[in-house]
């Protein structure tokens, strides 16, 4: 069972702008760093989004993180078919003395 | 350019072992943590094991606490998941992941390999 929540499901009509939260506590992200990678359908979960907002070279700027106190959320703006996908945040717990990963988000480009 | 395969996944029957590996390229091998991530069928990430990038730091999950263990070849550049007592709710696609620090317990994953599948069952 995952100690981040996040939303089953998320969607949007192309071009417009989707928001998935991510919410922790004080021992994973309240005290750490947090990441977000995408998972397109079978395929390995890609890093899309490090240290609460930063941007690997190659993620367009459209993606887009943030954090605040114990919760984080990952914009997609200008959505695109191509960013069906699951979503998930990741962090380490201070208290669990491990990395845990939110519950995942599908997001469906209508 | 970084490279992560992970290679040893298969059929086993429950209360058996199953060593996974991963080799990594494109990187200094010794300087970065390394992580094991696995997804059953149709569920979401679970991370279940983690060392440090200087070998000292090994950390895992409870639900494989004393039956999982990770380790290690330098000369190889090759970590390792040595799985004991499988069971069932052990199926899943196995992945190795690569810190974006050398601490096995900051930070996170900037790389993924293509994952392992294995399966328990009698």
């Amino acid at each position: 069972q995952s100690v981040l929540t996040q939303p089953p499901s998320a969607s949007g009509t192309p071009g417009q702008r989707v928001t998935i939260s991510c919410s922790g506590s004080t021992s994973n992200i309240g005290s750490n760093f947090v990441y977000w990678h995408q998972q397109l359908p079978g395929t390995a979960p890609k890093l899309l989004i490090y240290r609460n907002d930063q941007r690997p070279s190659g993620v367009p700027d459209r993606f887009s993180g943030s954090k605040s106190g114990t919760s984080a959320s990952l914009a997609i703006s200008g959505l695109r078919s191509e960013d069906e996908a699951d979503y998930y945040c990741a962090t380490w717990d201070d208290s669990l003395r491990g990395f845990v990963f939110g519950t995942g988000t599908k997001v469906t480009v209508l | 350019e970084v490279h992560l395969l992970e290679s040893g996944g298969g059929l086993v029957q429950p209360g058996g072992s199953l060593r996974l590996s991963c080799v990594g390229s494109g990187f200094p091998f010794s300087t970065y943590a390394m992580s094991w991530v696995r997804q059953a069928p149709g569920k979401g990430l679970e991370w279940v094991s983690g060392m440090s990038g200087g070998g000292g730091g090994r950390y895992s999950a409870d639900s494989v606490k004393g039956r999982f263990t990770i380790s290690r070849d330098i000369s190889k550049n090759t970590w390792y998941l040595q799985m004991n007592g499988l069971r069932a709710e052990d199926t899943a696609v196995y992945y190795c992941a690569k810190g974006d620090s050398g601490s096995g317990s900051y930070g996170g994953f900037d790389y993924w390999g293509q994952g392992t599948l294995v399966t328990v069952s009698s």
